[in-house]
């Protein structure tokens, strides 16, 4: 149980292009997702957290206008990085609340999504 | 601002030696969690401590949180091959909102030579 899927798994693309990936929650639900960006060999920075049917609650130093957080559904948050440049190639993450362990912060996560911008 | 604080960044160890990472934090816990990431992998949860003093055990794997609840460790006994990753504490800092927000530490690399 608890497995969060992240598509696309990788992804390419040309600078100044917007790149979209989905986070879902495949057997629970889950009011809150959190996005993170990890790069090579540190640890992970959370970007924002993502609340189905509210607006995304995002970190400071995060361009809210940049990284556009949709949490349509209790199964689904999707981050899109709009007008991507090289630096922001990097590893994203998401991981996932289970809406019913309310007594535990155990977050689940994605298998990420690896993006290079060329 | 508040930081969990991980140490030591790397460990190399040889298979069947023991080994430990330490989490602090400047201030008090909620709860604390720990995660392994395999390479190229994502973090996957271990285990989460609440009680002040608690002591938890999963084979090979304690867990500590300390008594004041702003430190933490994970000792490994005699390591194998496969405990090979990157393990990280995340904290829940006390008073924090109710969505969970954790706070990672940075980690520590761990390597075993067979």
């Amino acid at each position: 149980g608890a497995v969060v899927s992240q598509h696309p798994s990788w992804v390419i693309c040309k600078s100044g292009t917007s790149v979209k990936i989905e986070c879902r929650s495949l057997d629970f639900q889950a009011t809150t997702m959190f996005w993170y960006r990890q790069f090579p060999k540190q640890s992970l920075m959370l970007m924002a957290t993502s609340n189905e049917g509210s607006k995304a609650t995002y970190e400071q130093g995060v361009e809210k206008d940049k990284f556009l957080i949709n949490h349509a559904s209790l199964t689904l948050s999707t981050l899109t990085v709009t007008s991507a440049h090289p630096e922001d190639s990097s590893f994203y993450i998401c991981s996932a609340r289970d809406l019913l362990k309310t007594s535990t912060d155990t977050q689940y996560f994605g298998p990420g999504t690896r993006l290079t911008v060329l | 601002g508040q930081q969990v604080m991980q140490i030591p960044q790397y460990q190399h160890v040889q298979e069947g030696e023991d080994f430990t990472t330490y989490c602090n934090s400047s201030t008090t816990l909620s709860n604390i969690q720990w995660y392994k990431q395999r390479p190229g992998g994502h973090p996957v949860f271990l285990i989460q401590l609440v009680k002040s003093g608690e002591v938890k055990k999963q084979k090979r794997l304690t867990f500590q949180f300390g008594e004041a609840k702003k430190n933490s460790s994970l000792h490994i006994t005699a390591t194998q091959t496969t405990d090979v990753g990157t393990y990280f504490c995340a904290g829940r800092i006390d008073g924090g909102t109710s969505y969970g927000k954790l706070t990672f530490g940075q980690g520590t690399i761990l390597t075993v030579h067979p």
